[in-house]
Formats: structure tokens, sequence, C-alpha cells
């Protein structure tokens, strides 16, 4: 089982519809990102969240550490949002650092 | 403009060919990192680097080498690339070095073929 699981993997939208977008993880951690794919293939950073719930435009990142859970939303999609959302969690190392772990991303495609 | 910048964008090669992916960052950011992305298998974190001559593994090191010589730069080196390390390879920046948490600044990707 991986550490880092998101749903749906793949989700198709009408434009102006509210998305949801899921991940769990199994392990302690110090803070969980979400990140943006762009089909060119370069990665942006959209939220960091170790509680609680942050916004920013369109778009909102809920975390509950204790049920290990966060979602994404998306509010009035378009389809500039089609992309790869892709969740990561940063679990501290026993000697330094951390190491982060990465979801398989969802793939959204939002139609006009 | 701040920014991470990796090269080259695309390269191919032959197996057992030595070669460099360079990373360098303007930011002065403290954290850097090396990831690989593959179809069905996501993101993998290669090595990482908390600061200037600090380097650790990630989930996935074998058959790379690092070097943080310089806060600015974090090349990745394949000694002996082989055709399994064929992949989309992404190197990332942080202010901070993670478990403090700050955003991550990712460069464009380096599409490596090794033939």
């Amino acid at each position: 089982k991986n550490e880092v699981e998101q749903s749906p993997q793949n989700l198709t939208a009408q434009e102006g519809e509210f998305i949801t977008i899921n991940c769990s993880y199994s392990v302690g951690i110090s803070a969980l990102h979400w990140l943006q794919q762009h089909p060119g293939g370069g990665i942006v950073s959209l939220f960091m969240l170790s509680s609680g719930k942050k916004k920013h435009g369109r778009l909102i990142a809920t975390i509950n550490i204790q049920e290990k859970h966060s979602s994404l939303h998306i509010t009035a999609s378009h389809p500039r949002d089609s992309a790869v959302y892709i969740c990561a969690v940063t679990t501290p190392e026993e000697t330094s650092g951390s190491r982060l772990t990465f979801g398989e991303g969802t793939q959204l495609t939002v139609n006009p | 403009e701040a920014q991470v910048t990796q090269n080259p964008r695309y390269l191919i090669t032959v197996t057992g060919k030595k070669l460099t992916v360079t990373c360098s960052q303007n930011m002065n950011h403290e954290y850097m990192s090396w990831y690989r992305q593959d179809p069905g298998l996501g993101l993998r974190q290669i090595y990482y680097s908390m600061n200037v001559e600090v380097t650790d593994k990630g989930d996935v090191p074998e058959g790379y080498k690092v070097s943080r010589k310089e806060k600015r730069n974090f090349p990745l080196i394949l000694e002996s690339p082989s055709p399994n390390q064929t992949s989309l390879y992404f190197c990332a920046s942080a202010r901070r070095p993670q478990p403090y948490n700050s955003p991550l600044h990712f460069g464009n990707g380096t599409r490596l073929t090794v033939t």
C-alpha cells in the first residue's frame, strides 16, 4: 500500500463545476504539499499545509491531521485548471532532514 | 527573476556514458533535492541536501551521485547510465530545510533517454 494515496486518479468536469481531489496518507507528517503539473511538465507549488485550511483565489486546501486526510477544492472550475494535481507529504527522518513522498497524481480535465 | 534552472531540458545518451544534469537556484535557498518521475510510479525522491556539504539519500538513490559544494548548485551525476534511468527528472529548492517546511520551487525538468 502506498504511503500517499490520491483519489480519483482521473477526473473530468464541466466548466464552472466545484471540484474536490482527495489525499490520504498513512505516516506521521510535518507538512503536506499540493502541487500542480501542467501538460508541458512544469510543476508549481500550490499549497503547503500543516494544519487547518488555506485559500488562494479559487483554490482551497484543507487538512485533517487526526484523520490523515487532505482535500484540494477548486471552485468555478475553468479549462485552464486542467492539469495533474499531486499531493506530497514531508516525513521527518531520524538522522537528518526529511523525505518527501508523493501520491501518483490526479489528472483533471475541465471541458468548456 | 527567482527561479530554479535545470540543464539540459532534453538529453539522449548511451549506456555507460557519464553525464551530469545541472541545477541552479538564485533564491539563496538552503534545501535542494532531485526527483524522478515515471508513469505509474509518480515522483520519487533521489537525493536531497539540507545545506552546503550536507546531502542525504532519498527513496531511489542507486546509480546517482550528487554534490553540494556551493549553496546555489546541486548537480545530479550519473556515472554509468543505464536504460532504467530513462525518466523525467526534476530539481527543486526551498528556503528552509524540510521539516521546517517552506514551499518547494521546481525546475522545468530534464527528460533523459538512455539507449
